[in-house]
């Protein structure tokens, strides 16, 4: 069973535009979210956080949202460029999973120029 | 420069045998986790270690083994036990806690011949 979804596999966006990208989880001790980026042929990095007692957090042209009552979060990428093209991760931990966290599928961005 | 660093990027296996993955990170983290992927899916935890000498078993552990003797070092052995060993594994290292985000090395991809 997957706790952490995200059922778009790919996503094709125009540079300039909006980019978003969406997760939706099913265990509601997740507190903690965090989103990472994955090139080709390299492993993922990080990208961005929230925890549960915030509903949005921004670092710089990424934003995300976190809709507890829906169990539902998201990454804005504003404005798009080409080189945000790669394959985003959501992740989730919970309090009592210990170290443990459960990443979904991952979503292909393209931006096309 | 600071990162974690898995060998070899490709590796072959013949059915029956066990391989060793090496994953060395320089970063002074004291934990480390292995992940697996496959097509479609999400990063599934093997193992993990939060300190040195101690190492937990993830989701999917059986047919895999692990050491930590190092805090540098945490090999992954893919044993004959392992049925379906074909996938692409990720190592990874954190600062303690689960809110940390977790810095991945590039990945091998092992093959069954």
């Amino acid at each position: 069973d997957q706790q952490v979804k995200q059922n778009s596999p790919s996503l094709s966006v125009q540079e300039g535009r909006i980019s978003i990208l969406n997760c939706d989880y099913t265990n509601s001790m997740f507190d903690y979210f965090l989103w990472y980026k994955k090139y080709p042929a390299e492993g993922p990095t990080f990208l961005i956080s929230i925890s549960s007692i915030k509903d949005k957090n921004e670092d710089g042209r990424f934003t995300v949202f976190l809709n507890k009552s829906a169990k539902h979060l998201s990454l804005h990428i504003v404005p798009s460029q080409p080189g945000d093209s790669a394959v985003y991760f959501c992740a989730a931990s919970a309090n009592t999973g210990g170290f443990k966290t459960i990443f979904g599928a991952g979503t292909r961005l393209f931006v096309k120029a | 420069d600071g990162g974690i660093t898995q060998s070899p990027k490709y590796l072959f296996r013949k059915e029956g045998q066990n391989v060793t993955l090496s994953c060395e990170q320089n970063l002074n983290h004291d934990a480390m986790y292995w992940y697996r992927q496959d097509p479609g899916q999400g990063l599934r935890l093997i193992y993990y270690s939060q300190i040195v000498n101690d190492f937990q078993k993830g989701d999917i552990a059986e047919g895999y083994s692990v050491s930590r003797e190092k805090k540098e070092s945490f090999p992954l052995t893919v044993t004959s036990a392992q049925k379906n060993p074909t996938a692409f594994y990720l190592c990874a290292s954190s600062i303690q806690g689960r809110d940390q985000p977790q810095h991945f090395g590039d990945g091998t991809r092992l093959s069954i011949l």
